[in-house]
């Protein structure tokens, strides 16, 4: 089973150019994420999505937008890059329903560089 | 605000017992979670509490106390594979998991 697959694995982006990373799940898990992980600080929520049709703006939204046009596919698009967003993104899905935990399951995570 | 602490960095050796403390305040708790990451890798869930009291799954066991606002993750048996950053999280009352900066774990010899 893939899991959560997730692309590019890496890239290096000029500044001011835009770039879309990919996340794809197949465990119909209902929730999805975005998270950036930098030196020295914990994960942080970039956006989520609960379900299908819906997103919300996590702990560092500015210059990321998402869509979540079906359950499967969560794309991350940076508009017109900075510098600052050279992170390692990882994307994560959970499924809030039922008696489970709701653990989060992780992409591999995608290396970004922004110059 | 809402905050999450555990130690930067720790050293054991292998066939030991090491302890990693969790501390939070975060508004609301909708339970605590352990997560293992290796260098370069994705996280990996390990433990879920949510009631207080000890988690026991093989070497690996979770402690909470909620009055505290205290965990703990025991790794018993210490192999080298060990060698990682573990990072404890906790979901608010808004069920948004806050998130420690992590603990990296240094297995020697």
């Amino acid at each position: 089973t893939a899991g959560i697959t997730q692309a590019p694995t890496s890239q290096i982006l000029a500044a001011g150019r835009s770039m879309t990373l990919r996340c794809t799940q197949d465990m119909r898990h209902n929730a999805m994420y975005w998270y950036r992980q930098d030196l020295g600080l914990g994960l942080r929520l970039i956006h989520y999505s609960n379900t299908a049709g819906t997103t919300g703006k996590g702990e560092v939204p500015d210059g990321y937008s998402v869509s979540r046009a079906n359950t499967d596919d969560f794309p991350l698009t940076l508009a017109s890059a900075v510098p600052s967003q050279t992170s390692v993104y990882f994307c994560a899905s959970s499924d809030t329903g039922g008696s489970g935990t709701g653990e989060l399951f992780f992409g591999e995570g995608s290396r970004l560089t922004v110059l | 605000g809402q905050n999450i602490d555990q130690p930067t960095e720790m050293t054991a050796t292998e066939g030991a017992i090491v302890q990693i403390n969790c501390t939070y305040q975060t508004s609301g708790f909708n339970g605590l979670f352990w997560y293992q990451q290796h260098a370069g890798e994705a996280p990996t869930f390990l433990s879920y509490n949510v009631l207080d009291g000890l988690e026991e799954k093989g070497r690996f066991s979770s402690f909470l106390s909620r009055s505290k606002g205290y965990s703990y993750l025991l790794l018993k048996e210490l192999q080298m594979k060990d060698s990682a950053s573990y990072l404890c999280a906790v979901k608010d009352s808004n069920y948004q998991l806050i998130w420690g900066a992590g603990t990296k774990l240094i297995i020697k010899p």
